[in-house]
C-alpha cells in the first residue's frame, strides 16, 4: 500500500518569512495529491491540492510542487502570517474509484511568530 | 461551497451506553464518505469507507460490531460507537467526495470530540 512521509515535524517561521513542508510517497500510481490544514480542535481544511498531470499550482500565497519521478510533493506559503499556525497535513490517494483512500502524512506543526 | 457538516461536536457519556455521530454533507451529494479517527498530536487513522447504500468497509483492526456505519442517503453518514469505553475517547472525523464523474476532492467535517467517562 501507500505509504506517505511528512517532514518537517514541526517549523517555526517568522512571520513574513516562507515556508516549505516536503512529503514523499511510494505508490507510483498515486495521482492526487491533496494538502490539509487543521486548527486546533477542528477538522481538516483543503487549501490546495495538486493531480498528477501537474507540476505546479498556486493560489495566492500557497503553492504546492509535484516531482513524479522523484515521487514527492512540497507546499510552499509565503508571507507567512500568523494565521497560518497549524497543523498541515499531506495525502496521495490513486483516483481508481470512487472508494479509493488518501493516505496522510505525519503532519507539520507550523508556528508563525510575530 | 462543499461544507460537510458532524453533530454533535462534543458529546461525553457514560461507559456501556451507545453513542451516534452524525455526518452530513450539506451542499452536495456524497457517494462515499469516509470515517477518520485521531489521537492527540498524531495524523488521521482511517476506519472505515461507507457507501450509500451497501455496507461499509472496515480498515484492519477496526471493530464493525463496535462502530456501526449506516450511510442511508446520499447527504448523511451516521457512526454508533456501541458499548463505549473510555479507550474509545477520541476525535472521530467523517469526510465526503463529491458525486462527480471526475471526483478528486474529499472535504473534512469539524470533528465530534468523544469523551467515555
Amino acid at each position: 500500500g501507500e505509504n506517505v512521509e511528512q517532514h518537517p515535524s514541526t517549523l517555526s517561521v517568522q512571520e513574513g518569512d516562507s515556508a516549505v513542508i516536503k512529503c514523499t510517497y511510494s505508490d507510483s500510481a498515486s495521482n492526487y495529491f491533496p494538502w490539509y490544514k487543521q486548527e486546533l480542535g477542528k477538522g481538516p481544511q483543503l487549501i490546495i491540492d495538486i493531480r498528477s498531470n501537474v507540476g505546479e499550482k498556486k493560489d495566492q500565497r500557497i503553492a504546492v510542487t509535484l516531482n513524479k519521478t522523484a515521487k514527492h510533493f512540497s507546499l510552499h506559503i509565503t508571507e507567512t502570517q500568523p494565521e497560518d499556525s497549524a497543523v498541515y497535513f499531506c495525502a496521495a490517494r490513486p483516483n481508481t474509484g470512487t472508494a479509493s483512500k488518501l493516505t496522510f502524512g505525519t503532519g507539520t506543526r507550523l508556528q508563525v511568530t510575530l | 461551497g462543499a461544507v460537510v457538516s458532524q453533530h454533535p461536536s462534543r458529546v461525553i457519556c457514560k461507559s456501556g451506553t451507545s453513542v451516534k455521530i452524525e455526518c452530513r454533507s450539506l451542499d452536495f451529494q456524497a457517494t462515499t464518505m469516509f470515517w477518520y479517527r485521531q489521537f492527540p498530536k498524531q495524523s488521521l487513522m482511517l476506519m472505515a469507507t461507507s457507501n450509500e447504500g451497501s455496507k461499509a468497509t472496515y480498515e484492519q483492526g477496526v471493530e464493525k460490531d463496535k462502530f456501526l456505519i449506516n450511510h442511508a442517503s446520499l447527504t448523511l453518514s451516521t457512526l454508533t460507537v456501541t458499548s463505549a469505553h473510555p479507550e474509545d475517547s477520541s476525535f472521530y472525523i467523517c469526510s465526503a467526495r463529491p458525486v462527480r464523474q471526475v471526483s478528486y476532492e474529499q472535504y473534512f467535517g469539524p470533528g465530534t470530540r468523544l469523551t467515555v467517562t
